[in-house]
């Protein structure tokens, strides 16, 4: 099973509330990504968890926090939602060494 | 600093034709991988095909293969055969081989006429 989950699949929020996005992997993978995409753009890399230790992008350092309470689960945090983080936020999920991501279905974000 | 470029924001062909898209990328890393994945319409990302920086072969994988000309950075992903099965969008990335974080170019949205 090569499968990344992701709940929900369509999240609306309130600006000023804070939204909790969900992934699990069942494939024993070390590393649990989270990337963010908008309408004609490139997906770009938030933040990802090698093992326990998570690495927030420098330019998002701010704006999203993570937890990985064990090695299936991951979830992305936003404490405020701002208009801006409306779109579509996709987790992946690696073995260590040169292998591909597995990729969920996403989690679309709609900030009102 | 690392960049992809695809250039193309849509391509389209016919039942059967083959299809070319292309990408162009900047790294000062001397190892690396270029990906090819495709957005399905639900929105999961599907890995098609992978090109080592070290390999100078082209790959193949089905009816996907991969023109790599590494002195000009830059990769073409080619659909042999193509089917309307094949619409979607297609987007490149390159791994710098750390942690297997990947930079992704902006897409091509293929649509392939039955």
């Amino acid at each position: 099973d090569t499968t990344v989950k992701q709940n929900p699949r369509y999240k609306l929020a309130r600006v000023g509330k804070p939204v909790n996005l969900i992934c699990s992997q069942t494939m024993n993978h070390d590393t649990m990504y989270w990337y963010q995409k908008k309408p004609n753009q490139a997906p770009k890399l938030l933040l990802f968890y090698y093992d326990k230790i998570l690495n927030r992008e420098a330019d998002t350092f701010e704006k999203f926090q993570s937890s990985r309470p064990n090695n299936s689960f991951c979830s992305l945090y936003i404490g405020s939602a701002g208009l801006e983080y409306s779109a579509m936020y996709l987790c992946a999920s690696s073995r260590d060494g040169p292998e591909t991501l597995y990729f969920g279905s996403g989690t679309r974000l709609t900030v009102l | 600093a690392q960049r992809v470029t695809q250039v193309q924001p849509t391509g389209s062909s016919q039942w059967g034709e083959e299809v070319t898209l292309d990408c162009s990328y900047e790294t000062s890393e001397y190892f690396y991988r270029i990906f090819w994945y495709r957005q399905l319409f639900s929105g999961e990302m599907v890995f098609l095909i992978y090109q080592p920086s070290f390999d100078t072969q082209n790959q193949r994988s089905g009816r996907y293969s991969v023109v790599f000309q590494k002195s000009f950075k830059s990769i073409s992903l080619v659909i042999s055969a193509s089917q309307p099965e094949d619409s979607g969008t297609y987007f490149c990335a390159l791994s710098d081989g750390s942690f297997n974080k990947l930079t992704f170019g902006a897409g091509t949205r293929l649509a392939v006429c039955p």
